[in-house]
């Protein structure tokens, strides 16, 4: 089945440290975006990438880095920079369309610094 | 940039009922409207959408309309079951190739039976 699968599905980690979010697609879609969700919030935009080895930093992309070195494949680091991670993470996936639209996400990562 | 403002951010009906979901927007180039429902602890799953050259657009039991000129859009979903309980978000996107979505901060639909 296509679809969009983010690991792992909870994380915990020390304040000080660096963390890695797996996003991975196999819809062979172009775009591939990170968003960050906390209580009560809607979906802020972290990073976003269009085609490969190419990305844009979003509203909310300080203490964040990405990659984008495969079509299908967009990890996030949340750096120790981040002055507060702890949230609910979501990838997400897009067709090159000239009329938008973004219909596939992942399940989420949830992050808890300890 | 762009703005979307959504209300209520709690909304309780009894099962049967019709729930409306009222979400904003700022920026006039917007044309992009999907709505997304989260269940608990999962990734938003786009349920309808709509583009600016349409009015109204239906589907089974849910239906969304815009008003561009008053810069809103609408969420109806009729006869609603428990199963509908979850999280509404709105977006809006204006139409650029690959344009992100900004996103209203959602609304939580409970269906009593």
């Amino acid at each position: 089945d296509g679809g969009i699968t983010q690991s792992p599905k909870y994380l915990f980690r020390k304040e000080g440290q660096n963390v890695t979010l797996s996003c991975e697609q196999n819809l062979n879609h172009d775009a591939m975006y990170w968003y960050r969700q906390d209580p009560g919030q809607g979906l802020r935009l972290i990073y976003y990438s269009q085609i490969v080895n190419d990305f844009q930093k979003g509203d909310i992309a300080e203490g964040y880095s990405v990659s984008r070195e495969k079509k299908e494949s967009f990890p996030l680091t949340v750096t120790s920079a981040q002055k507060n991670p702890t949230a609910f993470y979501l990838c997400a996936s897009s067709m090159r369309t000239a009329t938008g639209g973004l219909g596939f996400f992942g399940q989420g990562t949830r992050l808890t610094v300890v | 940039g762009e703005n979307v403002e959504q209300h209520p951010s709690t909304l309780s009906v009894q099962e049967g009922d019709s729930a409306v979901i009222k979400c904003t927007y700022s920026d006039s180039a917007s044309n992009y409207f999907p709505w997304y429902k989260q269940e608990l602890g999962k990734g938003p799953q786009l349920i309808i959408d709509i583009r600016s050259n349409v009015g109204e657009k239906k589907d089974q039991r849910i239906a969304v309309t815009l008003n561009k000129t008053a810069k809103h859009f609408s969420l109806h979903i009729t006869e609603t079951q428990p199963e509908d309980s979850a999280v509404y978000f709105c977006a809006a996107s204006s139409s650029s190739g690959y344009s992100t979505l900004t996103f209203g901060k959602g609304t939580m639909l409970l269906v009593s039976p």
